[in-house]
């Protein structure tokens, strides 16, 4: 089983700042990354998933990559807004069943 | 509405109790996941199914049980030999096995009395 590390743990920034997180695992043996957003008191809910070395995904202000050579992905929020603060998680998973999750990334946005 | 469905979603259990915490989906999925989560780690895996009536044990699976009698239904029950049960569990699941992407209920918090 993979280990997969996010950093830093937390943040806070300011409204309209931009700002990005990491997301890094020891071998490239998985089928896909995902990342999750979770906010306080909802389910976690799917932003990207992406498979290929240099996948680039992009969602309004959020975009992610995926380096798979240099075991990361970067997860990226342009423009910050409050609405954006949540547990960023990253996960990996295989061909079989098992998603391996990171432990998050806890973004706080103030107004 | 299609979803994930966790109940109750506080629970509270005193010692030497079994308390089963229930996850539904209307999804049609064929593959649901129960986790669980502490403070400060990511989730972790107690148990999954691929299929009706099929469950395979997770990364800490001592302690907990589970059915798979129905499609849309996967239980999930603390035993009293799970000795530390105070957590966030999270059920998920996919449309096939493997590799999908997950959906989530919005979680029970288990505390013990």
């Amino acid at each position: 089983i993979l280990n997969v590390e996010q950093s830093p743990q937390s943040l806070h920034v300011q409204e309209g700042d931009s700002t990005n997180f990491t997301c890094s695992f020891p071998s490239s043996n998985f089928y896909a990354l995902h990342w999750y957003r979770w906010e306080t008191a909802k389910s976690p809910e799917a932003l990207f998933v992406m498979t290929l070395n240099g996948d680039e995904k992009k969602k309004g202000r959020i975009s992610a990559t995926l380096n798979t050579k240099e075991g990361y992905s970067y997860l990226y929020i342009k423009g910050s807004q409050p609405e954006d603060s949540a547990t960023y998680l990253c996960a990996l998973s295989n061909y079989g069943q098992n998603f391996v999750f990171g432990p998050g990334t806890r973004l706080s946005v103030l107004p | 509405d299609g979803g994930i469905t966790q109940s109750p979603k506080y629970l509270f259990r005193k010692e030497g109790q079994n308390v089963t915490l229930s996850c539904e989906q209307n999804l049609n999925h064929d593959a649901m996941y129960w986790y669980r989560q502490d403070p400060g780690q990511g989730l972790r895996l107690i148990y999954y199914s691929q299929i009706v009536n099929d469950f395979q044990k997770g990364d800490i699976a001592e302690g907990y049980s589970v059915s798979r009698e129905k499609k849309e239904s996967f239980p999930l029950t603390v035993t009293s030999a799970q000795k530390n049960p105070t957590a966030f569990y999270l059920c998920a699941s996919t449309p096939t096995s493997g590799g999908n992407i997950q959906y989530f209920g919005a979680g029970t918090r288990l505390s013990v009395l």
